[in-house]
């Protein structure tokens, strides 16, 4: 059974410094997803990782995979309020289904 | 807006009734999924559909059942409830069933609640 683990499970940080949150997962998979959620709202997508070492940014956050390693991490810089929300990081099986994490809450505080 | 809808947004209902949540997927999107999102389970995939047949299934309870129709909509029924049915149900679609860089996008939501 596919396992996907992250962490911090909970984050609270100050503006303007940078962190990284940690997404491993148990079984091979190509294919890793981040989201973001706004309480009570859905989920937003925020980059597909679809092979070994893909880097992806936008804005302030980036995310990488390494696929040897069953890791992808989501790195956040210089943050700001408007990043607070909870991420998840999401591996994909087979026929397009999802296995996420347990999601981190990240909290900038001014 | 991620172009899926679902509905109703809210539904609150009683132990042992039986309810029906509905699901229009982005247009041009042949794949529909059901996830349940609660406090204890987390984010959970219940169950995918592609062009009208289902594709895969995950933690769906034998209670739960699903079906897509020729206008590619999606319901998802929910039986016999139990106050640990109570959740946060979204949809989300796909183009792709399997493979490529398709992302899934996710609806509102509908939230239930049993009492």
């Amino acid at each position: 059974e596919l396992k996907v683990e992250q962490n911090p499970l909970f984050l609270s940080m100050q503006e303007g410094k940078n962190y990284t949150i940690y997404c491993n997962y148990s079984t091979t998979s190509d294919r890793l997803y981040w989201y973001r959620q706004d309480p009570g709202k859905s989920l937003e997508s925020l980059f597909v990782l679809l092979s070994n070492g893909a880097v992806k940014q936008e804005g302030r956050l980036m995310a990488s995979l390494d696929t040897k390693a069953r890791l992808s991490t989501l790195h956040i810089t210089a943050a700001v309020h408007d990043l607070s929300a909870t991420y998840f990081c999401a591996v994909e099986v087979a026929g397009n289904m999802l296995t996420f994490g347990g999601g981190t809450r990240l909290m900038v505080k001014p | 807006d991620s172009g899926v809808t679902q509905t109703p947004k809210h539904l609150i209902t009683a132990t042992g009734q039986r309810v029906t949540l509905r699901c229009s997927p982005r247009s041009g999107d042949l794949s529909v999924y059901w996830y349940q999102q609660s406090l204890d389970q987390g984010l959970q995939f219940l169950i995918q559909y592609y062009n009208g047949e289902e594709r895969a299934k995950g933690n769906i309870l034998e209670r739960f059942s699903a079906q897509q129709f020729p206008d590619l909509h999606s319901e998802l029924n929910l039986s016999s409830l139990e106050l640990g049915d109570s959740a946060l149900y979204f949809c989300a679609s796909s183009y792709f069933w399997q493979g490529g860089t398709d992302t899934q996008y996710f609806g509102p939501g509908t939230r239930l609640t049993v009492l």
